[in-house]
């Protein structure tokens, strides 16, 4: 099974609108991270924002905040207000317990219409 | 600045030449990666190591070779290279162990084998 799931390889948003990214994650280890990375056209890959498995609040970071429900195994990243540069290549992201492997989604490409 | 650079940022090559990627994160972290990242944007993990341990040796041609001489710096080096290697190759790092540490990436090196 994959263990980080994102079923849409495309999205499109009005600016100044709310836009919401899916992403569900198969673990049995209680203990996880789960992490979102905007990749816009340049390239570069900028961690946006972290959830913990044991946080009991959702992610926030600015304009970002993550949609966490632990029963579903579902983090979907919530971007407020979309902008021009909003415009890029999401990935999702999970880490488990004590290991190094971080298990990354296919990533969504999000456009920002204005 | 802090940070994970990684040089060159781009590199066009003929097959067959033989061509290294240095990388080099100044964060203090102990855990460090080569991804690879395809035309689809899909990220594979290549390597990793932890303090100059290799901990990670994903199914990748012996073509590749990666060194790290210490814990901040890891490079990769690629024989007789061929058309298929051409890709986004992402340097990253991050602290060992612990769920809660994100990967933070190098702005990558845009490989073209021609």
């Amino acid at each position: 099974a994959q263990k980080i799931t994102q079923t849409q390889p495309g999205m499109f948003v009005q600016e100044k609108e709310a836009v919401t990214l899916d992403c569900t994650y198969d673990t049995s280890d209680p203990s996880y991270g789960l992490f979102w990375y905007k990749q816009p056209s340049s390239g570069e890959m900028i961690f946006l924002i972290y959830q913990g498995s044991y946080d009991q609040q959702n992610a926030t970071e600015g304009r970002y905040s993550l949609n966490f429900q632990k029963a579903r195994k579902s983090a979907n990243l919530v971007i407020s207000a979309s902008q021009l540069g909003d415009s890029a290549m999401y990935f999702c992201a999970m880490r488990e317990g004590a290991g190094n492997q971080f298990y990354f989604g296919t990533g969504t490409s999000l456009t920002v219409i204005p | 600045d802090t940070a994970v650079s990684q040089t060159p940022k781009y590199l066009v090559t003929q097959m067959g030449n033989d061509k290294s990627i240095k990388c080099e994160q100044n964060l203090g972290h102990d855990t460090m990666y080569w991804y690879k990242q395809d035309s689809k944007k899909f990220l594979k993990i290549m390597f990793s190591y932890n303090n100059k341990e290799l901990i990670i040796n994903e199914t990748v041609p012996n073509r590749f070779s990666p060194k790290s001489p210490d814990k901040a710096h890891l490079n990769l080096h690629i024989n007789s290279l061929e058309l298929g290697d051409s890709a986004v190759y992402f340097c990253a790092s991050t602290r060992r162990g612990s769920y809660n540490s994100p990967l933070h990436f190098g702005n990558g090196t845009r490989l073209t084998v021609t």
